[in-house]
């Protein structure tokens, strides 16, 4: 079975542009998780979805960070416009509901670079 | 603020030694999970236990809980060239009927040959 899938794997890009994360969750798992690694700040939870809604986006940094999850099947980070601070591993990971282990699954990262 | 610290922030060992890491969390759990990050990769889960169990073994990893101290350690027996990695701790937080994972900011294991 294919794990999370996430795109691009690498992303440089110059302060005020628009970025675009994207993920795809294991078929058949419920919740779908966006974390953020950095060195200063570690591995930070941004916002996570259940059935596709939202439930928790505390973890959101600011107004410029959005996601989406329009179906089961898809999901996207957008950060617009991005500032070098933004520059971080950013992860997916997905797991399924109603199981009794509650473990992640999780993508390879998408690092971003904004100069 | 971030719960599971892990103590030490790095370890250096020989290869077939015993690495054991410490991890301090703050709230309320429901499990304690440990995963494993490879230079370059995602986490990858090792083993978890709940917050009514005091230790759990899988292969060479062994963990223990200690809910009044809030504190787990992960134990890595015969330690291999392989085993060398990040480690988190994350607390599962009973959140909304579901739970959120707050992770650490990891151990570095390094094995050496």
């Amino acid at each position: 079975d294919a794990g999370v899938i996430q795109s691009p794997r690498h992303e440089v890009t110059e302060m005020g542009q628009e970025v675009t994360l994207r993920c795809k969750p294991i078929s058949g798992h419920d919740y779908l998780f966006w974390y953020r690694q950095t060195m200063m700040r570690g591995l930070e939870l941004l916002i996570y979805f259940n059935n596709n809604v939202p439930i928790d986006d505390s973890g959101m940094p600011e107004d410029r960070f959005s996601a989406k999850m329009p179906n089961a099947s898809f999901s996207t980070l957008k950060i617009q416009p991005s500032e070098p601070r933004d520059s971080a591993v950013y992860f997916c990971a997905s797991r399924k509901a109603g199981t009794n282990t509650g473990e992640l699954f999780f993508g390879e990262g998408s690092r971003l670079t904004v100069l | 603020s971030q719960q599971g610290e892990e103590d030490p922030q790095a370890l250096s060992i020989q290869e077939g030694e015993n690495a054991t890491m410490n991890c301090s969390y703050k709230t309320s759990i429901n499990n304690l999970q440990w995963y494993r990050q490879n230079s370059g990769r995602g986490l990858v889960h090792l083993i978890l236990i709940r917050s009514n169990e005091r230790e759990k073994h899988s292969g060479r990893l062994r963990v223990t809980l200690d809910t009044s101290k809030k504190s787990s350690s992960l134990l890595i027996t015969a330690s291999r060239a392989a085993d060398t990695a990040s480690y988190f701790c994350a607390a599962a937080n009973p959140w909304r009927g579901a739970q959120k994972l707050v992770f650490g900011q990891g151990t570095r294991l390094t094995i050496n040959p």
